[in-house]
């Protein structure tokens, strides 16, 4: 089936360790993003990237990195320069960047320990 | 930036029509419409979209007024399991064609017995 993987589920990191995430899809969609949720709070949008060895810079990006080397994978690291990092984080891809639909995976839940 | 308004928070009860109005003033005229619906613990859902007048699926209807400045996201008799938390999103355009999928806080929809 198509779709958008995200792994693992639940990760715990202890400070000061880089921890990487992974988002696969095989869409065959150009746009994929990350995002973070807090409790009880929006999404908000870390990296996004619109092709191949390209992405941009969203709202809160400090402290994360991201790669695209393939245009089914999207990994984020979360590095030890991010402060606060527990957190849900999303992945999320798009067939069409002119009109907003997106899917999203199941989502990751990081937590420092 | 077409930044969007929505209520924080809505009750309901199971049967009612409910009607989530979103402001976004600064659409663009390369604007769509789009409602996502997002439960706990999960990634948000496509729920529907539009560009003018009136969209309508098997979920919900998308009410779009003519100078496009809000749109009405309508959930005929609503259930407990439509409890969600529902995102408007309106294209966000960078220079060069990015879209940068920006979530707001969205509204938190209680259904009630």
């Amino acid at each position: 089936d198509g779709g958008i993987t995200q792994s693992p589920k639940y990760l715990f990191r202890k400070e000061g360790q880089n921890v990487t995430l992974s988002c696969e899809q095989n869409l065959n969609h150009d746009a994929m993003y990350w995002y973070r949720q807090d409790p009880g709070q929006g999404l908000r949008l870390i990296y996004y990237s619109q092709i191949v060895n390209d992405f941009q810079k969203g709202d809160i990006a400090e402290g994360y990195s991201v790669s695209r080397e393939k245009k089914e994978s999207f990994p984020l690291t979360v590095t030890s320069a991010q402060k606060n990092p527990t957190a849900f984080y999303l992945c999320a891809s798009s067939i069409d960047p002119l009109k907003n639909e997106a899917f999203f995976g199941q989502g990751t839940r990081l937590t420092v320990v | 930036l077409a930044k969007t308004t929505q209520p924080i928070s809505m009750d309901s009860y199971e049967g009612q029509e409910v009607n989530i109005t979103c402001s976004h003033n600064n659409i663009a005229t390369n604007d769509y419409i789009t409602w996502y619906q997002q439960f706990p613990s999960q990634g948000p859902r496509f729920i529907i979209q539009g560009y003018k007048t009136k969209v309508t699926n098997e979920v919900a209807s998308l009410f779009i007024p003519a100078d496009r400045k809000s749109s009405t996201l309508s959930l005929p008799r609503v259930s407990l399991s439509d409890t969600a938390v529902y995102y408007c999103l309106v294209g966000d355009w960078k220079s060069g064609g990015y879209n940068k999928l920006i979530f707001g806080a969205g509204t938190r929809l209680a259904v009630h017995p």
